[in-house]
């Protein structure tokens, strides 16, 4: 298994700002997943990042509001860009492992967007 | 679209009741399954795993899934609960050759001493 590890844990954001959200891991991994999990709902994804390329979005994010940067195997970010109250969620990484059956997850940011 | 039902969304027991939670998914081909649960305040935890072989898995804390391939069903089990299992549960199906983990809507788990 991976170590993962974001940051911030929770930040209190203004409408109108922009956050990024770190995640780091303790070795390698070629593919790197960002996830939303909204109050009393379950994670829905946001982007695929792997190092080197573009980040690829699901149905409903686009990267004007949430761009990702993959420079290196063991780091991502992902930024929420012009937040409204609507972008209040927890944010998660997560890593997929070598076989590519199986991701493990971090402990998630915690957004408030007042 | 693919997707993924957990039927029971709040469920509530008693201490030593036993435990059976629904997931449901729809896609006919090959599928890894998961249960993953959230402890108050922690993280998302891998709870077990169904990749092939023996459709009866088991995983930690004394839970068990079993893989029904004809009902498409993964539903976890645990014979005897215990106060420390309050938890969210989420069940999350990985579509084959894809990376794409899709996740249940959860169900929040309530034990009481």
């Amino acid at each position: 298994s991976a170590v993962i590890s974001q940051k911030p844990s929770r930040d209190i954001c203004q409408r109108g700002t922009s956050l990024t959200i770190q995640c780091q891991v303790d070795s390698q991994v070629t593919m790197m997943f960002w996830y939303r999990q909204q109050p009393g709902q379950s994670l829905t994804l946001i982007a695929t990042a792997n190092q080197g390329s573009e980040a690829t979005y699901e149905s409903g994010f686009v990267i004007d509001k949430f761009p990702i940067s993959r420079p290196n195997l063991t780091f991502s970010t992902l930024t929420v860009s012009n937040m409204s109250p609507e972008d209040s969620s927890i944010y998660l990484c997560s890593v997929e492992n070598r076989g590519g059956n199986e991701q493990f997850f971090g402990p998630g940011t915690r957004l408030t967007v007042l | 679209a693919q997707s993924v039902s957990q039927h029971n969304h709040h469920v509530i027991l008693s201490e030593a009741a036993s435990l059976e939670l629904g997931c449901n998914y729809s896609y006919g081909g090959t599928v890894n399954l998961f249960w993953y649960v959230q402890y108050p305040g922690q993280h998302l935890q891998l709870l077990l795993k169904y990749f092939s072989g023996d459709p009866l898995v088991k995983g930690i804390k004394g839970f068990e899934a079993e893989f029904i391939k004809s009902k498409f069903s993964f539903n976890l089990r645990k014979p005897s609960v215990q106060w420390s299992d309050t938890a969210e549960y989420f069940c999350a199906v990985l579509i084959y050759n894809t990376d794409k983990l899709i996740f249940g809507t959860g169900t929040r788990l309530q034990v009481f001493p």
